[in-house]
């Protein structure tokens, strides 16, 4: 079983749409998770950190259930700029230094 | 501006040969961290390391090598030994190895085998 585990997708939406992308972790003493966005042949970028209680960033938002080691991203108002692949980070805590592990990504294209 | 750069961003490399990728970072970063991405793959971690003249094996350390003299530099070889060498590499470097921090990246270097 991957550490984190993402639908690929992809999720192909009208711009204006709201989209949802999930993902799950093994790792119970996972602590700090993360939202990265892709886009193609090019580096990954922090789009948010995600925290126990919800946040948001503008149409972003993110969501952590630490008891389903389940965490989600919703993305409010989809613009054709969105289209990318987002990548769901969790940390692996090693004698107290964090690595982060990826997931695969979900691609998403936001159609005019 | 603060960041990372990678060079050179694309590279061929022969069977046999070894190759370094430089990564230099100038945002007074103590961790960084070198990851490969294949096609349709997550990042898959190579070598990390957290200070200075100190560095750790990742998943897939077989067939490359590292090395950590400056706080600036974390150079990574790609040697004859690595089978499959071709792939998307990818320099990262944090704060902090402790505590809730994301990773800044390089803009990466495709290793293509000719």
């Amino acid at each position: 079983r991957k550490e984190v585990e993402q639908d690929p997708g992809p999720f192909n939406v009208p711009e204006g749409a709201t989209v949802a992308f999930n993902c799950t972790y093994s790792n119970s003493a996972s602590q700090s998770f993360f939202w990265y966005r892709q886009d193609c042949r090019k580096e990954p970028k922090l789009l948010m950190s995600v925290y126990s209680s919800g946040n948001e960033d503008g149409r972003f938002t993110a969501q952590l259930n630490r008891a389903s080691q389940y965490i989600s991203l919703l993305i409010r108002d989809s613009k054709l700029s969105d289209s990318a692949t987002y990548l769901c980070v969790v940390n692996r805590r090693n004698t107290g230094f964090q690595k982060l592990v990826f997931g695969t990504g979900t691609r998403l294209l936001v159609s005019p | 501006d603060g960041g990372i750069t990678q060079s050179p961003k694309y590279l061929f490399r022969k069977e046999g040969q070894n190759v370094t990728l430089s990564c230099e970072q100038n945002l007074n970063h103590d961790a960084m961290y070198w990851y490969r991405q294949d096609p349709g793959q997550g990042l898959r971690l190579i070598y990390y390391s957290q200070i200075v003249n100190d560095f750790q094996k990742g998943d897939i350390a077989e067939g490359y090598s590292v090395s950590r003299e400056k706080k600036e530099s974390f150079p990574l070889t790609v040697t004859s030994a690595q089978k499959n060498p071709t792939a998307f590499y990818l320099c990262a470097s944090s704060d902090s190895g402790q505590g809730n921090y994301g990773y800044t990246f390089g803009s990466g270097t495709r290793l293509t085998v000719v």
